[in-house]
């Protein structure tokens, strides 16, 4: 299965950019997720990167692929009150396994 | 209403105890799933199942049990619960061409003292 690793805590302020990283061990996994967990909820989808992709943007959010590194990264522009919570990177072959999550807190 | 529910949301019980967890989803996915959330761990698999007749053991299923009582419904049973399953437990779905894109239940917080 695939082991993914993430750093657990990042701390921003209001307005900048935010960038979690990913390590992942199994290349062959064909797409690679990034879920988002807000405070009592449970873990909602924010974006996915196909394996054959270098990047991939979607408004604020950008994902960085590097596959040579078994690297993912997402990039949050602007970074806001809401998007405190924790964001999990997670890869799959026949099912997902997750990391640990990065606990991302948005400061005024 | 929600797309996968679970109960109970929150339940505290003693050592030794049987608990049940249910599950039940509207999304008509075939696949279900069992996650346990510890903080610094993430989520690990506990049980899946890819429809009625499918059962497979994840990679912390010592301890847990399930039912797979129909397509839309999932169900972790802890036989005799101790401490360190204290954790927050969700069920997900997922469709068999999106495997990737799961849909999760709001949790069960389950205290075992």
């Amino acid at each position: 299965g695939e082991d993914v690793e993430q750093s657990l805590f990042l701390s921003v302020r209001e307005g900048d950019s935010s960038v979690i990283n990913c390590t992942y061990t199994d290349s062959s996994s064909t797409y690679l997720y990034w879920y988002k967990q807000e405070p009592g909820a449970g873990l909602q989808l924010l974006t996915y990167i196909f394996s054959n992709m270098d990047m991939k943007q979607d408004q604020r959010l950008t994902v960085l692929l590097n596959k040579k590194d078994k690297h993912l990264s997402l990039r949050i522009a602007d970074t806001q009150t809401g998007d405190s919570a924790i964001y999990f990177c997670a890869g799959t072959l026949y099912k997902l396994s997750f990391g640990a999550g990065t606990t991302v807190t948005v400061r005024a | 209403d929600a797309d996968v529910t679970q109960t109970p949301r929150n339940r505290i019980t003693k050592t030794g105890k049987r608990i049940m967890l249910e599950c039940s989803q509207t999304k008509g996915h075939d696949r279900m799933y069992w996650y346990r959330q510890d903080p610094g761990l993430g989520l690990r698999l506990i049980y899946y199942s890819f429809d009625v007749k499918d059962i497979n053991k994840g990679e912390i299923s010592d301890g847990y049990s399930v039912s797979r009582q129909a397509q839309a419904k999932f169900s972790l049973s802890l036989e005799s619960a101790i401490p360190n399953q204290t954790a927050l437990y969700f069920c997900a779905t997922s469709d068999v061409y999106r495997a990737g894109e799961l849909f999760f239940g709001e949790g069960s917080r389950l205290t075992v003292l």
